[in-house]
């Protein structure tokens, strides 16, 4: 079965890096995920697709400071110089031909 | 410029179907790839995806909820429908329609609150 798991929590300080992780089940470590940002009474946003090589393409408008890269069956978002804006919850979500959309349960991200 | 926005009833009933309409601009679903999938969320959780629909109809819907659902496409209006029987208030969330390309999620609505109560 196709699951991701997240950290349910993340703190950092302002102007730091933080990464986050989502894991694939066992079996599903060549799968590409996506990352999305939801802020504070916002909906989610696009912010990149992530390879199991870790190359990764960005939706629009999203800065360089978000990054990503995998290892194994683990997925990272890395966040550089931590802006206030950047506080939100993080959802990784991958897709199978059988399940189609699969979510994690989210990350939520403290900017200390 | 790809943009979705979803509509329906913001108020539902116990027992009552509820259906959502997702009207979106600047894609056409059909266009090889492309499909319109349908996410909800309750109040403080996580992202749940209900359906799928694909430029060449096919469907996918959440092994759990399928019995409930029901999604459809009308090209032409730019439109995508989703039909939920039977809600209750556990159903009370916020619904987002999303396009994807070649199931890549990649534009979200911004989304419309329902809530189930009698």
């Amino acid at each position: 079965q196709l699951v991701l798991t997240q950290s349910p929590s993340a703190s950092a300080s302002l102007g730091a890096s933080v990464k986050l992780t989502c894991t694939l089940s066992s079996g599903h470590s060549s799968y590409a995920i996506a990352w999305h940002q939801q802020q504070p009474e916002k909906g989610p946003r696009y912010l990149m697709k992530l390879n199991s090589d870790g190359s990764h393409s960005k939706g629009d408008g999203i800065p360089d400071r978000f990054s990503g890269s995998s290892s194994g069956a683990e997925r990272y978002l890395t966040i550089s110089s931590l802006q206030s804006e950047d506080e939100a919850d993080y959802y990784c979500q991958t897709w199978g031909t059988g399940t189609s959309w699969v979510f994690g349960g989210g990350t939520k991200l403290t900017v200390l | 410029q790809i943009t979705l926005k979803e509509s329906g009833p913001t108020l539902v009933k116990p027992t009552q179907t509820l259906t959502l309409t997702c009207t979106f601009s600047g894609f056409s679903l059909s266009t090889s790839g492309v499909g319109v999938g349908w996410i909800r969320q309750p109040p403080g959780k996580a992202l749940e995806w209900l359906a799928l629909i694909y430029w060449d109809d096919d469907k996918r819907y959440s092994p759990s909820l399928k019995s409930r659902l029901t999604i459809t496409k009308d090209t032409s209006k730019n439109q995508v429908v989703l039909t939920m029987t039977n809600m209750d208030p556990v159903d009370t969330a916020t619904y987002y329609c999303a396009h994807s390309r070649w199931l890549v999620l990649d534009y979200w609505g911004q989304g419309t609150l329902v809530t189930v109560s009698s």
